[in-house]
């Protein structure tokens, strides 16, 4: 079975700061990866995404992914951070054909104002 | 377009008694089906999904079950709760052609005491 591995379980942060997030499966076939955030009291919801093609993934606030087939990883970056953006962050990965996401454990981000 | 609605929002139970929590999507047909219980620091664990009314597959060996009585709405219970079954429950949607990306409700906070 295919796992997720998100290596900053917490991260703080000042406002401006860049921000990069690791994520790496182990999932020898084509993947979708996903990124998704949870803002405080509001629903888990779809950050970007990559099925194919372009490998960097631009997504909403800014932010974005790259995914490097060789290093099985697809980090999240953003290069300057807002108060706003505190969340938690999860990277998700699904077999391609499949619809069983495996999810990370999760990253909490704090961006202090 | 498409929305996913958790009922209760809280739940605060006593042990041994039983459980039902419901989740119903509006605005699509025929969505694969989700339920996750999400841990601080331990991301989402799937535990059942559905791919159609009356199938239900488990991830996960233990005291919840699942059920799909109709095409939109993806039902949890218990029959007796366990202390460890508090944590915080997500339903979620996706389509067949979406390649894996979900669309999550709101969740429910279950406590047992």
């Amino acid at each position: 079975a295919q796992s997720v591995s998100q290596h900053n379980h917490h991260v703080i942060l000042s406002e401006a700061a860049s921000l990069e997030l690791g994520c790496n499966y182990s999932y020898g076939g084509t993947v979708n990866l996903f990124w998704y955030v949870q803002y405080p009291g509001q629903h888990l919801q779809l950050l970007l995404k990559y099925f194919s093609g372009d490998p960097l993934v631009k997504g909403i606030k800014g932010f974005e992914a790259e995914f490097i087939k060789s290093k099985f990883s697809f980090n999240l970056r953003k290069p300057s951070v807002q108060w706003s953006d505190t969340a938690e962050y999860f990277c998700a990965v699904t077999p391609g054909g499949s619809y069983i996401p495996t999810f990370g454990r999760g990253t909490s981000l704090i961006v202090h104002p | 377009s498409q929305t996913i609605h958790q009922w209760p929002a809280t739940l605060v139970q006593p042990v041994g008694s039983p459980l039902s929590l419901e989740c119903t999507v509006e605005g699509t047909s025929n969505p694969n089906l989700y339920w996750y219980r999400q841990a601080a620091g331990r991301g989402l664990q799937l535990l059942f999904y559905s791919v159609g009314i009356g199938q239900i597959s488990s991830e996960v060996p233990q005291n919840l079950s699942a059920s799909r009585p109709q095409d939109r709405q993806f039902i949890l219970s218990s029959k007796k709760l366990l202390l460890s079954d508090s944590g915080f429950y997500l339903c979620a949607w996706a389509t067949s052609t979406s390649g894996g990306t979900q669309y999550f409700g709101p969740g429910t906070r279950l406590t047992v005491l």
